[in-house]
């Protein structure tokens, strides 16, 4: 399937820092996801993108569907000790499969 | 209501055995997917199920293989069990398929010894 590289692989971040991360592709994706996934859990989705430019919100998290199809951020605000955990973003191109990126561990500094 | 319901939640198998991974899904869904979660890989897509077909395949080696009955569970199975088949095995489920609607199960942690 599609590589979708996700960066960076692991990041600490101070409560109450903004941070951010992405994921860039080779290929066109039509819909780009976002998930969160706690230890000993499967992934919770937090955003979906649906269209190229789309900024969308979910409460102190904001996401964006590159222009090019090809990539998209998030970004955290404010972070909590709840943030901690892995952010997977993932792609979607057609027949309901997801292609994932590695994902991002975020760990929170206390 | 219920969630995705996954079992057993721990399994250590020897090499070259097989083994069997159950999904209860929420009541009313008609699809079930499955995932590899490994470490540094993320989640691989395995195959996905609507009412007891196979829809879509990942790529994967034919000795994992999925079912799905009329109550809309499934089960996967892996035969000649690898080491690099420890994973963690995710199944998420839908009403029709759309990972818009995906609800995942905790997964099943396979050890391959």
């Amino acid at each position: 399937g599609q590589q979708l590289n996700q960066s960076p692989q692991s990041m600490f971040i101070q409560e109450g820092e903004d941070v951010s991360m992405n994921c860039t592709s080779s290929s066109i994706f039509n819909t780009w996801l976002w998930y969160k996934q706690d230890p000993g859990e499967g992934p919770v989705l937090l955003i979906a993108l649906y269209k190229a430019g789309e900024l969308t919100s979910n409460g102190r998290l904001t996401a964006q569907f590159g222009i090019t199809r090809k990539d998209s951020f998030l970004n955290i605000s404010a972070s909590i000790p709840s943030d901690v955990g892995i952010y997977f973003c993932a792609g979607l191109v057609r027949d309901y499969k997801l292609s994932f990126g590695a994902g991002t561990t975020v760990t929170v500094r206390a | 209501k219920a969630g995705v319901t996954q079992t057993p939640r721990y399994l250590i198998k020897t090499r070259g055995q097989q083994v069997t991974l159950s999904c209860s899904p929420i009541s009313g869904h008609r699809s079930v997917s499955w995932y590899q979660q490994t470490p540094g890989q993320g989640l691989q897509f395995l195959f996905e199920y609507f009412s007891e077909t196979q829809r879509n395949k990942g790529n994967f080696p034919g000795r994992f293989s999925g079912r799905q009955f009329s109550n809309s569970r499934s089960e996967m199975n892996v035969s000649t069990l690898e080491l690099g088949d420890s994973a963690l095995y995710l199944c998420a489920s839908s009403l029709e398929g759309s990972p818009y609607g995906y609800t995942f199960g905790s997964g099943t942690r396979l050890t391959v010894v």
